[in-house]
């Protein structure tokens, strides 16, 4: 079946440090990727998303690459602030009513 | 934009108790879904919804029922809370079936039962 395997926490950068958060998947078809972020007492939050192969989702500085090729979505940003430290969780939508989420990786940004 | 509220931030029960979590999203989603959060165990589904009286057990469901009596409301019941239960539930939204788009989640409910 489906499923989201992302890289374990939990992570710590000092600021204006460059972040990788690695997620690979598994799925039949063609999936849409979504990563998505939670800040400490809240839900789920949308970060970033792409539909098809090699589409590009970004937004406030980080970015992830569809590629099909390896099955793989991996979050990237530049230069993290401390306003950064969240749990991150890579997620994939198959082409019914399924989503499928990784584990979430914890990020904590020191100054 | 899609708002999905949760009906408490926080709740406090004892065991025993039938529990009602509700939630409601406003943009006429026609998939709703419930959530559990634990720590190192990621997010679970417990139940989800794809109309109205539709419901599809997920991958925890026992313990918990659902309720889905119009489009926008999504009910999660504790039948008789159990100190496991204690927990961060979270309700989300999405478009049907065809749609490529995101879940669209709630701020969540932290439970604790004692």
């Amino acid at each position: 079946g489906d499923s989201v395997t992302q890289m374990e926490g939990p992570v710590t950068l000092s600021e204006e440090a460059f972040l990788t958060i690695n997620c690979t998947y598994t799925a039949t078809g063609y999936p849409s990727l979504f990563w998505y972020v939670q800040y400490p007492g809240e839900g789920l939050q949308l970060l970033l998303k792409a539909t098809k192969a090699d589409d590009k989702g970004s937004n406030k500085g980080f970015e992830a690459t569809y590629r099909k090729e390896t099955t793989s979505f991996h979050l990237e940003k530049g230069s993290v602030q401390v306003s950064d430290s969240a749990v991150y969780f890579c997620a994939l939508k198959d082409t019914g009513n399924q989503f499928y989420f990784g584990t979430g990786t914890s990020l904590t940004v020191i100054p | 934009d899609v708002k999905v509220t949760q009906s408490s931030r926080y709740l406090v029960k004892r065991t025993g108790e039938k529990v009602f979590l509700e939630c409601v999203q406003d943009m006429d989603h026609e998939n709703m879904f419930w959530y559990r959060q634990d720590p190192g165990l990621g997010l679970r589904l417990i139940y989800f919804s794809y109309d109205v009286k539709m419901k599809e057990k997920g991958d925890i469901p026992e313990g918990y029922s659902v309720s889905r009596e119009k489009k926008e409301r999504f009910s999660l019941i504790l039948e008789s809370a159990s100190t496991n239960q204690t927990s961060m539930y979270l309700c989300a939204s999405s478009p049907g079936h065809h749609s490529n788009q995101p879940q669209h989640f709630g701020d969540g409910t932290r439970l604790s039962i004692l």
